[in-house]
């Protein structure tokens, strides 16, 4: 059974600052990984999906890395805003379908 | 990407009722998907569904508590029925479009009194 660990639960960082959320997964057999971003009461908004054959992707200050080997992804946040803060998700498809596991989230904030 | 819109946005439901929720996509999508995020929690899904055919539910989901319809390829409903307050949640819908990205609706706010 496929599950999804993300470290930390809560961040608080100062505006400007460089930041990595961390996400885990137990079974490396993925076919891609994707990161959302959710603000308080509200959808979720897909950032960054990687391919099982990709290595890192990029969306201006995002990189999003994924190692399956060791079952791990990380979200490399550059030059950190305000308006950054909101939770982050990660989730991968369990093989085989197109239903997503979540993580339980990283929530986020950049203090001015 | 995909252009999701569900209705409605949030609602306030006595305890014993039920409520339809709807989800419409600017395309043709095969599958669509309906989560539920408890409070505090991540998203779970509640089934899966296909145009033509019934819905797909997960384990601990059933259809007679979570009726869902699928009457074309963009747009679905789901009903909570018979609804108590664990049932208070936020109900988002998703489709998978090329290269198996998942784009969600902005979510129905649920809650039950």
């Amino acid at each position: 059974k496929q599950e999804v660990t993300q470290i930390p639960a809560a961040l608080s960082v100062p505006e400007g600052e460089n930041l990595v959320l961390n996400c885990s997964f137990t079974d490396s057999a993925i076919y891609n990984l994707q990161w959302f971003r959710q603000d308080p009461g509200k959808g979720l908004t897909s950032l960054l999906l990687i391919q099982s054959s990709q290595r890192e992707q990029t969306s201006g200050r995002l990189n999003a890395s994924l190692d399956k080997s060791s079952g791990r992804s990380t979200l490399y946040i550059a030059a950190s805003q305000p308006g950054d803060s909101a939770t982050y998700l990660c989730a991968v498809p369990i093989q085989g379908a197109q239903k997503l596991v979540f993580g339980q989230g990283t929530r986020l904030t950049i203090n001015p | 990407s995909a252009v999701i819109s569900q209705k409605p946005s949030r609602d306030i439901c006595q305890r014993g009722t039920s409520l339809t929720i709807q989800c419409q996509v600017d395309s043709q999508v095969t599958m669509m998907f309906w989560y539920r995020q408890q409070p505090g929690q991540s998203l779970t899904l509640i089934a899966t569904a296909n145009q033509g055919s019934e819905a797909t539910y997960e384990s601990g989901f059933v259809i007679d508590k979570f009726p869902i319809s699928r009457p074309n390829l963009t747009f679905s409903t789901l009903t909570v029925s018979n609804m108590s307050p664990e049932d208070s949640s936020i109900y988002l819908c998703s489709v998978d479009r090329m290269v198996n990205e998942q784009f969600f609706g902005p979510g129905t706010r649920l809650t039950v009194l």
